[in-house]
């Protein structure tokens, strides 16, 4: 078992840019998430899917979109890259719709210049 | 809306003496709460969790944490910390109403010195 793999590691943007995070999780979980982590502040939700074919907004949405491919698959878009988004993404995912034990990948550190 | 407070956000601690990482929630209903721990350049793990039954929620490597409802508090603590302890510690909280996620703290910095 991988548990939740996310690609890439590393990411270097320029301001505009675009550019998908890819998450994928192996344990037959039902919900997966998409939080931020900057520093001081701790992990901020982004998105975040219940179940296979639903999407719901968390505390910092904006520029960012989401899709929830199938049940195994939760990608990140940002359609348009500003230094704001500078930040350590991390994807989770749980058994349980709404997230009471979640399980995380090792994280997309991005930089936008 | 619930919400998390880690009041430190730094902790030095020399090998082998106690450490306490305080968390206070805030929420109107029941709360389901959780110790998160991110070594260096890891994602985070779960380290242990209150769901309901016994206050005092122990981990494998020594960690305890105890629910204290009247003072709102999940207080981290060990006895006798290793240097291999050394890492960021996040307090979270989940409550059973809707579908939304964790609540995270700041996080707390546990630097155990030799």
């Amino acid at each position: 078992n991988a548990g939740v793999t996310q690609t890439p590691k590393f990411q270097v943007l320029k301001t505009g840019q675009s550019m998908t995070l890819q998450c994928a999780q192996d344990m037959n979980h039902n919900s997966m998430y998409w939080y931020r982590q900057d520093p001081g502040m701790g992990l901020r939700l982004i998105y975040y899917s219940a179940s296979e074919g639903t999407t719901d907004k968390g505390e910092v949405p904006n520029g960012y979109n989401v899709s929830r491919l199938n049940k195994r698959e939760f990608s990140l878009r940002l359609e348009s890259a500003a230094p704001s988004q500078t930040s350590v993404y991390f994807c989770a995912s749980s058994e349980v719709p709404g997230g009471a034990e979640q399980y995380f990948g090792p994280g997309t550190r991005l930089t936008v210049t | 809306a619930q919400s998390v407070t880690q009041l430190d956000s730094q902790v030095p601690v020399f090998e082998e003496a106690p450490v306490e990482l305080r968390c206070n929630y805030s929420s109107s209903v029941s709360v389901y709460l959780f110790w998160y721990v991110q070594y260096p350049n890891q994602g985070l793990q779960l380290l242990l969790k209150y769901l309901s039954g016994s206050t005092l929620v122990e981990s494998i490597n020594g960690f305890e944490a105890e629910f204290n409802k009247s003072q709102t508090s999940f207080h981290l603590r060990k006895p006798s910390v290793h240097i291999s302890d050394t890492a960021e510690y996040f307090c979270a909280v989940k409550t059973d109403t809707g579908r939304r996620a964790l609540t995270f703290g700041s996080g707390t910095r546990l630097q155990v010195q030799p």
